[in-house]
């Protein structure tokens, strides 16, 4: 079982709907949660951290339930601008910091 | 915010020569950085775990003879692929976390290193 897993997609939507990642980790003493954007040929960017009363910015809706050891992340009103791949990164601090990315889930918006 | 800075951007080499990545944090001091590896469509893959004056964590599978890797100061570290193939074109890119942004505070990645071996 991979370490931090996530939907496959790729999703195909159209604007202005509504999106919802979802992905597990297996590791019970992960401590911090992350949702990164990646644009084709890009480096990963910070989307939003994930807290464990869940948070929201704007269109965005990131939530974590520890005991499922699950994370989501829901894209309202969904644009154009919003096609990319997006990661789910949880860290470990196992002596050290470990971060595991997940493998990603491409999204195309469409007009 | 913090900025890792990363080049070159892009790099063209012949097989069997040496190529550096540099990777400086600009407004920050990171005593780790981290170094990943992408395939095309598929994930970052972590090689290895750059922490300033001490060697570097290799991951398993990752040659550590043949992606050096140094980290001589908190704002610098460089990865050097020696005597590059042309299995090992990818793209590369470092991350560093501001230590202090507390435990929630994400990752900032350089924009990334494209290799091409030919």
């Amino acid at each position: 079982r991979k370490e931090v897993e996530q939907d496959p997609g790729p999703f195909n939507v159209p604007e202005g709907a509504t999106v919802a990642f979802n992905c597990t980790y297996s590791n019970s003493a992960s401590q911090s949660f992350f949702w990164y954007r990646q644009d084709c040929r890009k480096e990963p960017k910070l989307l939003m951290s994930v807290y464990s009363s869940g948070n929201e910015d704007g269109r965005f809706t990131a939530q974590l339930n520890r005991a499922s050891q699950y994370i989501s992340l829901l894209i309202r009103d969904s644009k154009l601008s919003d096609s990319a791949t997006y990661l789910c990164v949880v860290t470990l601090n196992t002596g050290g910091f470990k971060t595991i990315f997940g493998a990603g889930t491409r999204l195309f918006v469409k007009a | 915010g913090a900025v890792v800075s990363q080049h070159p951007s892009w790099v063209i080499c012949k097989s069997g020569t040496s190529v550096k990545i540099e990777c400086r944090s600009l407004d920050f001091q990171a005593t780790t950085m981290f170094w990943y590896r992408q395939f095309p469509k598929q994930s970052l893959m972590l090689m290895a775990t750059s922490n300033e004056g001490s060697k570097a964590t290799y991951e398993q599978g990752v040659e550590k003879d043949k992606f050096l890797i140094n980290h001589a100061s908190l704002t610098l570290s460089t990865l050097t692929v020696t005597s590059a193939h042309p299995e090992d074109s990818s793209f590369y890119i470092c991350s560093a976390r501001a230590l202090d942004l507390g435990a929630m505070g994400g990752y900032t990645f350089g924009s990334g290193t494209r290799l091409t071996v030919v």
